[in-house]
């Protein structure tokens, strides 16, 4: 089946760290560029961060650069979301998105559930 | 960044109508331009791409138009199963951004 599962959200005090995963399955996961999409609860999608299929594109939303750090391992078929220096306006659901596989088409076409990540003292 | 504005807010209509919903860029971003529908507790789903292109799956009923700064996505027939949320995205260039959504309600 193709899916993409998230894992790693909580809860954790502004100042803290926290890692987020996903795993993806059913498709040739190098050949993707990945990205994550948050969305606080109530609220509109907001773009964090995008990279390419072989990692060497990266991309941040202003908001979350020198505090996020995306990354990916191709051989475990996993895309990671280091987020250090957490505030309380960084929750929210994170979503895993595959963006569709023609160069530059950076649309999400592949999503997954999410995780919720809650900054609160 | 480019902002991008959705309208109206709600729109709340009754199954079987036509509902028109419009995405205004602050600046061109061509025809790269996409549509999500989002349903509560649900991640969002791809529509259209590139302004006007349906995406794997989405019914004829689901169509998108417009270039430059003004985009439309139109239900041509509402389906019970179309009353949720409608996102557009711009790719033009980075950081990417999504509009502030429009709610299709049951009228």
């Amino acid at each position: 089946e193709v899916q993409l599962v998230e894992s790693g959200g909580g809860l954790v005090k502004p100042g803290g760290s926290l890692r987020l995963s996903c795993a993806a399955s059913g498709f040739t996961f190098s050949s993707y560029s990945m990205n994550w999409v948050r969305q606080a609860l109530g609220k509109g999608l907001e773009w964090v961060s995008s990279i390419s299929g072989n990692g060497n594109y990266i991309y941040y939303a202003d908001s979350v650069k020198g505090r996020f750090t995306i990354s990916r391992d191709n051989a475990k078929n996993s895309l990671y979301l280091q987020m250090n220096s957490l505030r309380a306006e960084d929750t929210a659901v994170y979503f895993c998105a595959r963006a569709r596989i023609e160069r530059l088409s950076w649309y999400f076409d592949l999503w997954g559930r999410g995780t919720l990540v809650t900054v609160s003292s | 960044e480019i902002v991008l504005t959705q309208s109206p807010a709600t729109l709340s209509l009754s199954p079987g109508e036509r509902a028109t919903l419009s995405c205004r860029a602050s600046q061109s971003v061509s025809s790269y331009l996409a549509w999500y529908q989002q349903k509560p507790g649900q991640a969002p789903r791809l529509l259209i791409y590139d302004a006007s292109n349906r995406a794997t799956g989405i019914p004829a009923r689901f169509s998108g138009s417009g270039s430059g700064t003004d985009f439309t996505l139109t239900v041509s027939s509402l389906e019970s199963e179309d009353f949720a949320v409608y996102y557009c995205q711009q790719r033009f260039n980075w950081p990417l951004t999504f509009g502030g959504g429009t709610k299709v309600e049951i009228k």
